[in-house]
């Protein structure tokens, strides 16, 4: 069955820390992946993403996720966070065969000043 | 970007009731709507979608006489919990994805609690 696998559940750093949020896909065909984020109180909001070209993709706020086919990889970087990145992010993938984004569970991130 | 509503954000029905969520897109028209539920800690399951006047399609395991989906219009979409039991006590939440676009854009989530 198709998944998305965020390793990490919660993750703890202090600003200025750099920062890598495993994500990994099970599908062996063409994919569109996501980094979406939930603030505290907030919606999900579209981080970055991916459909084609330049597997390294930058998005809003300094972060950055490389596609790695090989590993069926799409992790998550930024090189020093910010107290106001605390927040939920979720990795999620979507194919032409199934019409649908499927998400990771989730890692929430905390941190402190 | 564009800009989902959902309404309401957080609601307490009592067991045998019926809960109707609504979701709007603002200010785009959004010929397809999706329906996630999550559990605590758990990644967003998708309940169904909803693609404007025809029927939805439901995935696997959702009841669909349960959880009612109407996208009567290109900017509403609504959900309605029918005979809730506390085991539907849950976080759904409703995006939307703008015409030829597959960018989906997320409502901020309706806490249902059924007690």
């Amino acid at each position: 069955a198709q998944s998305v696998s965020q390793h990490n559940h919660h993750v703890i750093l202090s600003e200025a820390a750099s920062l890598e949020l495993g994500c990994n896909y099970s599908y062996g065909g063409t994919v569109n992946l996501f980094w979406y984020v939930q603030y505290p109180g907030q919606h999900l909001q579209l981080l970055l993403k991916y459909f084609s070209g330049d597997p390294l993709v930058k998005g809003i706020k300094g972060f950055e996720a490389e596609f790695i086919k090989s590993k069926f990889s799409f992790n998550l970087r930024k090189p020093s966070v910010q107290w106001s990145d605390t927040a939920e992010y979720f990795c999620a993938f979507w194919t032409y065969n199934t019409d649908k984004l499927i998400f990771g569970t989730g890692t929430r991130l905390q941190v402190f000043p | 970007g564009a800009v989902v509503s959902q309404h309401p954000s957080w609601v307490i029905c009592k067991s045998g009731t019926s809960v109707k969520i609504e979701c709007r897109s603002l200010d785009f028209q959004a010929t397809t709507m999706f329906w996630y539920r999550q559990f605590p800690k758990q990644s967003l399951m998708l309940m169904a979608t909803s693609n404007e006047g025809s029927k939805a399609t439901y995935e696997q395991g959702v009841e669909k006489d349960k959880f009612l989906i109407n996208h009567a219009s290109l900017t509403l979409s609504t959900l309605t919990v029918t005979s809730a039991h506390p085991e539907d006590s849950s976080f759904y939440i409703c995006s939307a994805e703008q015409t030829g676009n597959t960018e989906a854009f997320f409502g901020q989530g309706t806490r249902l609690t059924v007690v």
